[in-house]
């Protein structure tokens, strides 16, 4: 049973099109973090939430975290063709029942076409 | 000035082998993590370790033994190696465990192919 799920799986938009990416879970996180990752490379944090109903904006990303801390989502506006990448949501659960682990989404593959 | 590296970045091997695989990193962080990339690219946990101490240990056949001699090495040994084995595996590292909402350093990454 997957934990984190993502949707959409695949997107695939035009240069300058706006998109959201969801995060959900029926599980409760203590934060959630977004991660990015490029062929070829490992992952890269881009946002870490903490609290419910949380809103962060990293340049055209904006980010986040649902009021119940269940689910999150990313929004990006009038993306360009170096937002191409898988984005992996990741969530960890309360430290005293995981040891401090993440357990991550199932990724959203985005192609963003000139 | 890598952060964590991770060798080799390719290894190709046939089914029955033993191989390892090295990280390390040079950021002083106290926790280091071994995951698993399918090719779906779900990324799952397999085993953590907290100032050479094994933290973490998910379900993972022990064909796969996981060694930190020290707190800035993290190595991955499997023994038989196995088709289902196929997968790109990442290092990574965080400062401590107190607080997941630290960041986590991944390496470049190691794809194994098991012929």
């Amino acid at each position: 049973t997957q934990l984190l799920e993502q949707s959409p799986q695949f997107l695939s938009i035009q240069e300058g099109e706006n998109l959201t990416v969801y995060c959900n879970s029926s599980s409760v996180f203590s934060s959630l973090q977004w991660y990015r990752q490029e062929p070829g490379e490992g992952p890269v944090l881009l946002v870490t939430v903490v609290t419910g109903g949380e809103v962060k904006k990293l340049k055209r990303l904006t980010f986040q975290f649902g009021d119940a801390r269940k689910d999150s989502s990313l929004h990006i506006t009038a993306a360009q063709t170096g937002d191409t990448g898988l984005y992996l949501c990741a969530g960890a659960l309360p430290y005293n029942t995981n040891a401090g682990k993440s357990t991550f989404g199932d990724g959203t593959t985005l192609t963003v076409k000139p | 000035d890598t952060a964590v590296s991770q060798t080799p970045k390719y290894l190709v091997t046939q089914m029955g082998n033993d191989k390892s695989i090295k990280c390390e990193q040079n950021l002083g962080h106290d926790t280091m993590y071994w995951y698993k990339q399918d090719s779906k690219k779900f990324l799952k946990i397999m085993f953590s370790y907290n100032n050479k101490e094994l933290i973490i240990n998910e379900t993972v056949p022990n064909r796969f033994s996981p060694k930190s001699p020290d707190k800035a090495h993290l190595n991955l040994h499997i023994n038989s190696l196995e088709l289902g084995d196929s997968a790109v595996y990442f290092c990574a590292s965080r400062i401590g465990t107190s607080g997941s909402r630290e960041t986590q350093y991944f390496g470049p990454g190691t794809r194994l192919l098991v012929l």
